[in-house]
């Protein structure tokens, strides 16, 4: 049973386009949601997190749109560089199970230029 | 900037064979973690280790055993390997607080033939 789930396992954009990443969960008890990034040969960094108190999240070109009644949460990545290219993972976790993060699958960008 | 150290970068081993992995960090973090990524980039937690008290065990077999002298490092010890061990073995260090930033090594490579 996987708690969180990443509709792709793989997305391909042009450069300059805006990549976005799908991720969704079924517990409701989760309120805290980051995205990790990985290059090959590293391991898993993080990039930006939202809680689920807020809607949505900036950072730079990322960008998180939280949608609590649907469960769902989406990662965009504007202006895509070819240094975007990585696996994207969607995590989360429950305040009162802290050290507990659940990874959903992954889902590897390519960003053609 | 690597924090998390992890030695070694590979290890190809038989089957029955003993291994021990290594993983020190340089934060100041109090909870160290060890996950383990497939083949499909599945990242699942093992351990964690907060005030070196095992605080998750992810149901994993018992030939699995973290080891900590301190809470800078923990070791993983596999007994025996078996080839379904074969994976990316990831370990990870945060501060045990609602920020649970995960700092991830760049993982040691498990080949059992």
């Amino acid at each position: 049973q996987q708690q969180v789930r990443q509709s792709s396992q793989s997305l391909t954009v042009w450069e300059g386009e805006t990549a976005i990443l799908n991720c969704s969960y079924e517990n409701s008890a989760f309120d805290y949601f980051p995205w990790y990034q990985q290059f090959p040969g590293e391991g898993p960094a993080l990039l930006i997190a939202i809680r689920s108190v807020s809607d949505k999240k900036e950072d730079g070109r990322f960008t998180i749109f939280f949608n609590k009644r649907e469960k769902n949460l989406s990662l965009h990545i504007k202006d895509s560089q070819p240094g975007d290219s990585a696996t994207y993972f969607c995590a989360a976790s429950m305040n009162y199970n802290q050290g507990k993060l659940i990874f959903g699958q992954g889902t590897k960008l390519s960003i053609k230029p | 900037e690597t924090a998390v150290f992890q030695t070694p970068n590979y290890h190809v081993t038989q089957v029955g064979n003993e291994v021990s992995f290594n993983c020190k960090q340089t934060l100041g973090h109090d909870t160290m973690y060890w996950y383990k990524q497939d083949s499909k980039k599945l990242l699942k937690i093992m351990f964690s280790y907060n005030n070196k008290q095992l605080i998750v065990n992810e149901t994993v077999p018992r030939r699995f055993s973290p080891q900590s002298s301190d809470k800078a490092h923990l070791n993983l010890r596999i007994k025996s390997v078996e080839p379904e061990d074969s994976a990316v073995y990831l370990c990870a260090s945060s501060t045990w607080d609602r920020d649970e930033r995960l700092f991830f090594g760049h993982g040691t490579k498990l080949s059992v033939l």
